[in-house]
């Protein structure tokens, strides 16, 4: 079935910076790619996904870009802010309807 | 805002007893999925079903697990025989479109096996 690398399994940034988490997959028909944001506790959310159509998608300090050609898709937060600290997870459709998701990536925001 | 939600929050059970949790999918939403999440990992899929049917199932669902929608609101996941590596967070989902549509989840059902 279909297999998701993810990395990198933790991240640690100032408050302000940027942080990229990078998403590997293996099926070239995959055509829809989502992550999942998960706070301490909580269910995880659909924060951004992006369509094999389009190679970026923002929303405002979010954006998700991907490379269907190498098999990629990446997550960039700009300007991080102590709230963005979470768990991350990179997901798509396997071969049915289910998503499968990524190992996350836990990230810190420091103030 | 429609939710899906889930009873109950927690449960502790002795090894080999059975477990049921129960979900209440969005009322509009057709597909329906079990994930779990042991303490600290990733969010493995369990099973989706549609049309009163499994439809997909990982693995992970082996003949211990079984899923159910005894009524036109809830969906429910047994666990026939608990074991002590069932513990985990048991998180229902729906969606209203199967191939790219949001996964809307529940808040989880924490279960420990004692």
């Amino acid at each position: 079935g279909e297999n998701v690398e993810q990395h990198p399994s933790t991240l640690s940034v100032q408050e302000g910076d940027s942080a990229v988490i990078k998403c590997t997959y293996s099926d070239s028909a995959s055509n829809y790619f989502p992550w999942y944001k998960q706070e301490l506790g909580k269910r995880p959310q659909l924060i951004i996904d992006i369509r094999s159509n389009v190679g970026e998608k923002k929303d405002q300090r979010i954006a998700v870009t991907l490379n269907k050609t190498a098999k990629h898709f990446s997550l960039h937060i700009t300007e991080t802010q102590p709230e963005d600290s979470a768990v991350y997870f990179c997901s798509l459709p396997q071969a049915g309807t289910a998503l499968i998701f990524g190992k996350g990536t836990t990230l810190s925001v420091s103030s | 805002e429609p939710e899906v939600t889930q009873t109950p929050s927690h449960q502790v059970t002795q090894m080999g007893q059975e477990v049921i949790l129960r979900c209440v999918p969005i009322s509009n939403h057709l597909y329906f999925y079990w994930y779990r999440q042991i303490l600290g990992q990733k969010v493995e899929f369990l099973v989706s079903f549609y049309n009163n049917e499994i439809s997909e199932k990982s693995e992970i669902f082996d003949d211990q697990f079984s899923v159910e929608r005894p009524d036109g609101s809830n969906f429910t996941l047994k666990i026939r025989s608990t074991k002590l590596e069932d513990s985990a967070m048991y998180f229902c989902a729906s969606t209203g479109d199967r191939n790219t549509g949001e996964l809307f989840f529940g808040e989880g059902s924490r279960l420990t096996v004692l």
